[in-house]
């Protein structure tokens, strides 16, 4: 059964800190493990991660991919209220859709 | 742009009724999924479609229909509401599955009494 688990549950940090979020997923014909973000309403795209060993960034924000362990992680450098959120993580797999893990709560205390 | 549009916004449905929730995209995707989203949770699968006229049960398909006549829409139906079909729902699509990302709508926040 394809299964995605991410650590740590929830995550209360002060401005200005870096932060790591962990996926570990186990899936059926893997194809890409993809990063969305959450705040109140419908999760936003962040990356896509098809190949290990390739770092992707967007600004302060970058991820990794090990196929090889089957794990990625996000990380977010500086961090600032706005980046307070649910950061879901989801496997692309042969199922025609994505399986999601249950997400991360990020919170920033100014 | 629209993208991925659901409506209602918001439902209060009492036990025993049926609703239709909408969603309509309008890039042309052949992908489109309804979502469930529980407090504290994940996304969880109800249903899929991967062109019109194809559908497929998801992880949670059990008290819920779809339909996917045209490429845009894909109405997920419920019938006979219960207080465990509270939830919030999003539909998503995507022109090529793990390949290309899922776009969400901004969900329907459904509350069954």
């Amino acid at each position: 059964e394809d299964k995605v688990v991410q650590s740590p549950l929830s995550l209360v940090v002060h401005e200005g800190d870096t932060v790591t979020l962990n996926c570990s997923y186990e899936v059926t014909n893997f194809r890409s493990l993809l990063w969305y973000k959450q705040e109140k309403k419908a999760p936003t795209f962040l990356f896509m991660l098809t190949s290990s060993g390739i770092e992707k960034k967007s600004g302060r924000l970058s991820s990794i991919l090990d196929k090889k362990e089957l794990f990625s992680i996000l990380n977010i450098t500086a961090t600032q209220t706005g980046d307070s959120a649910v950061y879901l993580c989801a496997t692309g797999g042969g199922a025609n859709n994505l399986f999601f893990g249950t997400g991360t709560r990020l919170t920033v205390i100014p | 742009n629209a993208g991925v549009t659901q409506t209602p916004k918001f439902r209060i449905l009492k036990i025993g009724q049926s609703m239709t929730l909408q969603c309509t995209q309008d890039m042309n995707h052949n992908y489109m999924y309804w979502y469930r989203q529980d407090p504290g949770m994940g996304l969880k699968l109800i249903y899929y479609s991967v062109g019109a006229g194809i559908t497929d049960k998801g992880e949670v398909p059990n008290g819920y229909n779809v339909s996917r006549s045209t490429t845009e829409d894909f109405p997920l139906r419920l019938e006979l509401a219960a207080p465990s079909q509270t939830s919030v729902y999003f539909c998503a699509s995507t022109s090529e599955t793990g390949i290309q990302p899922q776009h969400f709508g901004d969900g329907t926040r459904l509350s069954i009494l």
